[in-house]
């Protein structure tokens, strides 16, 4: 059963505007929380995370929102760039070994 | 510095051969895993180590099998190829918090 759900399979946004991504996810005991970002033919690369003690983690333009009671995390990219187009995984851990991934959002920014 | 490499890039196989797939990372760290990304199920865990000689099943570790006989290396084997192993595979290395990816392995299992 999929933990870690990315509800939206793609999302498009005109170029300047905000690209908003969401991830939701069942267990309780997750604390970490990352956003990857995956081009074709590439593997992922590591975009932003943020602990559970926090409710907001900023980079750039790339701002990181949980809300623990929801189960909800979402990505806030601003202004959005065409150079953004690109698959975003989110995925959580529980502070073990293991991390589990959504199944991605394909963003497409319109120039 | 290369970071993760992965070796082939794409292989084309028949049911029942064996192959073995070889991640390598070049940044000393001790966690390394591998991943299978199919359309509609994200990536999903293989399996996964946490120093050298030492392995651990994932999510999906059926068919699979795996070793870590060097620090910088994990090879993960598949005895008998079968359709449903058709992926493309992903591995990654930690030091206990971020994952650093492979541009990964296309597998065709006919």
């Amino acid at each position: 059963d999929q933990q870690v759900k990315q509800n939206s399979p793609s999302l498009s946004v005109q170029e300047g505007r905000i690209s908003i991504l969401n991830c939701d996810y069942t267990n309780s005991m997750f604390d970490y929380f990352l956003w990857y970002k995956k081009y074709p033919a590439e593997g992922p690369t590591f975009l932003i995370s943020i602990s559970s003690i926090k409710d907001k983690n900023e980079d750039g333009r790339f701002t990181v929102f949980l809300n623990k009671s929801a189960k909800h995390l979402s990505l806030h990219i601003v202004p959005s760039q065409p150079g953004d187009s690109a698959v975003y995984f989110c995925a959580a851990s529980d502070g073990g070994n293991q991390f589990y991934f959504g199944t991605g959002t394909s963003l497409t920014v319109i120039p | 510095n290369a970071g993760v490499t992965q070796t082939p890039k794409f292989r084309v196989l028949k049911t029942g051969q064996s192959m073995t797939l070889l991640c390598a990372q070049d940044m000393n760290h001790e966690y390394m895993y591998w991943y299978r990304q199919d359309p509609g199920m994200g990536l999903r865990l293989i399996h996964y180590s946490v120093g050298e000689g030492t392995t651990a099943k994932g999510e999906v570790p059926d068919g699979y099998n795996v070793s870590r006989l060097k620090k910088q290396n994990f090879l993960l084997g598949l005895e008998s190829a079968a359709p449903s192993q058709t992926s493309v595979y992903f591995c990654a290395s930690s030091s206990g918090g971020t994952q650093y990816f492979g541009p990964g392995t296309r597998l065709l299992v006919l």
